[in-house]
């Protein structure tokens, strides 16, 4: 059974601050791994998919690696931002269109 | 497109009601899930559709709880009869197969069900 970590479960960075946030999997069979961010009281918005066959992926000051075969991967953010505050989930996908297995999230906060 | 739809945002009940969660993907995408997310337990997968057809119930709790898919554009997850532990978010989320799809699910602002 696919069992998917995130730590820490909680940061408080100032702003400014470059920061990584870590997910590690269980089963390394995986289709792709997807990073979401979720506010509060709010749905969920992805932020980078990567396959199975990429290493890693870019959107602006977010970048997301994966290395399948030690099981994870890592969510880098370059000078974060209060706006940046917010739930970050790591979901494993082992099969096209298959249920996604999600951590349990780090809560996020930038001070400003 | 306006995105995944979800009706009601907020659902307040007391135990032993039915309550009916309602879901409108995004028009084209034929897949949908159902998702629950709770403190205790973070966020599961209840149920998916492919085409309307279900796939893997395997996460539905028990047989309280049903769901359906009449057509490519409307959901339904009923809880019959509901229960205080019942109480969570539900989410629904939607994607789409192509050649060039990335499988991104894209989610609803999600139903905050409290079963009192």
């Amino acid at each position: 059974k696919q069992e998917v970590t995130q730590i820490p479960a909680a940061l408080s960075v100032p702003e400014g601050e470059n920061l990584v946030l870590n997910c590690s999997f269980t089963d390394s069979a995986i289709y792709n791994l997807q990073w979401f961010r979720q506010d509060p009281g709010k749905g969920l918005t992805s932020l980078l998919l990567i396959q199975s066959s990429q290493r890693e992926q870019t959107s602006g000051r977010l970048n997301a690696s994966l290395d399948k075969s030690s099981g994870r991967s890592t969510l880098y953010i370059a000078a974060s931002q209060p706006g940046d505050s917010a739930t970050y989930l790591c979901a494993v996908s082992m099969e096209y269109g298959n249920k996604l297995v999600f951590g349990a999230g780090t809560i996020l906060r930038v001070k400003s | 497109d306006a995105g995944v739809i979800q009706s009601p945002r907020h659902e307040v009940t007391e135990m032993g009601q039915e309550v009916t969660l309602r879901c409108k993907p995004i028009s084209g995408h034929d897949y949908l899930f159902w998702y629950r997310q709770t403190m205790m337990r973070g966020l599961e997968l209840l149920i998916y559709f492919n085409n309307n057809v279900p796939i893997d119930d395997s996460g539905m709790p028990e047989d309280r709880f049903s769901a359906k898919m009449p057509n490519a554009s409307f959901s339904t997850l009923k809880i019959q009869p509901s229960e205080p532990r019942d109480s969570a978010v539900y989410f629904c989320a939607s994607s789409s197969w192509d050649r060039t799809s990335t499988d991104t699910q894209y989610f609803g602002p999600g139903t905050r069900l409290t079963v009192l």
